[in-house]
């Protein structure tokens, strides 16, 4: 079975805090993308990586960044959290064309 | 650009019987997939079904299935028998055939009463 794990499922941090999620995979996927889920808006992508070392911008990166060093591990960046960022994060991973992507638990971060 | 919409943002249903969530979609793409993911209350998103737009045939997974009609782009997921653990967050999704990326909807939340 794919697993797909988030460092954290719960985390609370202070407003201008630098903050890092993680994610690891361990089914050899090419693809690993960060989501953040919020009520109403449903999951929206932030970032994803089809490669080690390769990122692309998704549909809201503003206020993140990403890392891929190794292929079975995505980081998420928040470089100086705000109290907007508090939400669900949710990590994916999937093979190169595949159809099904494999998601993590969640982590959900508190910004006071 | 693609985009997705579930106009039920909540849906109740008795235990046993049947129920139909909606959803819409846009693409300009000839070769995509649809999907539905449910998520369980604090649990993991997990597939549900899955649909490759260039099968006529609508996909069955035990008692999900769904309703894809190609031209009006709907594609609605039916819950037959409906049981307690079917509680959850559904989702809609859609991908373009080129690209890796999932767009989801905004979520049909359905709770399953005893």
């Amino acid at each position: 079975d794919v697993k797909v794990t988030q460092s954290s499922r719960y985390l609370v941090k202070r407003t201008g805090e630098k903050v890092f999620l993680e994610c690891v995979q361990d089914m050899d996927h090419e693809n690993m993308f960060w989501y953040r889920q919020d009520p109403g808006l449903g999951l929206r992508l932030i970032y994803f990586s089809y490669d080690v070392k390769m990122k692309e911008k998704g549909d809201i990166p503003e206020g993140y960044s990403v890392s891929r060093e190794k292929k079975e591990r995505f980081s998420l960046i928040l470089e100086s959290a705000s109290t907007n960022q508090t939400s669900m994060y949710l990590c994916a991973s999937s093979s190169h064309g595949g159809n099904e992507q494999y998601f993590g638990p969640g982590t959900r971060l508190t910004v006071t | 650009a693609q985009t997705v919409t579930q106009s039920q943002p909540e849906m109740s249903v008795q235990e046993a019987e049947t129920v139909t969530l909606s959803c819409t979609y846009d693409t300009s793409e000839n070769n995509y997939y649809l999907f539905w993911y449910k998520q369980p209350p604090s649990r993991q998103m997990i597939l549900v079904i899955r649909q490759e737009a260039y099968k006529q045939q609508n996909a069955t997974e035990n008692r999900f299935s769904v309703n894809f009609q190609k031209a009006a782009k709907s594609f609605s997921l039916k819950i037959s028998d409906s049981q307690l653990g079917d509680t959850a967050m559904y989702f809609c999704a859609v991908r373009g055939g080129a690209t890796n990326k999932l767009i989801f909807g905004t979520g049909t939340l359905l709770a399953v009463q005893p």
